[in-house]
């Protein structure tokens, strides 16, 4: 079983769009995160999720909206999309005071 | 603000090379360390960690790093790489406060391995 699992692993659309991306954890984990990885392989954090609760909420476009049914769950939804949303996706999870995170596989998402 | 560097941007080796990665980072505390690799195309997968300790610690695929807290250093080491080595490493840092639910991760920038056969 996958322990943190992505959809979709590629995505591509147009600028303006809506489009949601969606994590799932089996772990048990209390934290959720997403990142985003540029073209140059650099992770930033955007959002972190402790049981559902917002907690990180770096400096990215409103445009962004992340939303956490349950504690199992990170979506992410990105409003407008613009060409320098173009990354990698990453979302990970971990336990609180953790030993480190698990992370999903990625979703690339590519806006034309 | 905290901040984890990685020396080097890209490294070449050829195959039976020894390897180290060179990871500091800029915070007097407690912290937690960790070395992550991401294949191509792939995602991030843990190598090894430090939490306290022996700070010679030994991970996966014949991958080490020694933790020197007085250099704020946390280096990767293998003695022999192979092709399939090959990939990003990332340096990775929790600053450890209280109720800490790891807000305080970072990663260095990244380290390009490529080992030629």
């Amino acid at each position: 079983d996958t322990a943190v699992s992505q959809t979709p692993k590629y995505l591509v659309t147009q600028m303006g769009n809506d489009k949601s991306i969606k994590c799932e954890q089996n772990l048990g984990h209390d934290t959720m995160y997403w990142y985003k990885q540029d073209s140059k392989k650099f992770l930033k954090i955007m959002f972190s999720y402790n049981n559902k609760e917002l907690i990180i909420n770096e400096t990215v476009p409103n445009r962004f909206s992340p939303k956490s049914p349950d504690k199992a769950h990170l979506n992410l939804h990105i409003n407008s999309l613009e060409l320098g949303d173009s990354a990698v996706y990453f979302c990970a999870s971990s336990q609180a005071l953790s030993a480190g995170y698990t992370f999903g596989s990625g979703t690339r998402l590519t806006v034309v | 603000a905290q901040s984890v560097s990685q020396h080097n941007h890209h490294v070449i080796l050829s195959e039976a090379a020894s390897l180290e990665l060179g990871c500091n980072y800029s915070y007097g505390g407690t912290v937690n360390l960790f070395w992550y690799v991401q294949y191509p195309g792939q995602h991030l997968q843990l190598l090894l960690k430090y939490f306290s300790g022996d700070p010679l610690v030994k991970g996966i695929k014949g991958f080490e790093a020694e933790f020197i807290k007085s250099k704020f250093s946390f280096n990767l080491r293998k003695p022999s790489v192979q092709w399939s080595d090959t990939a990003e490493y990332f340096c990775a840092v929790i600053i450890l406060h209280r109720d800490n639910y790891g807000q305080n991760f970072v990663f260095g920038p990244g380290t390009r391995l490529s080992v030629l056969p």
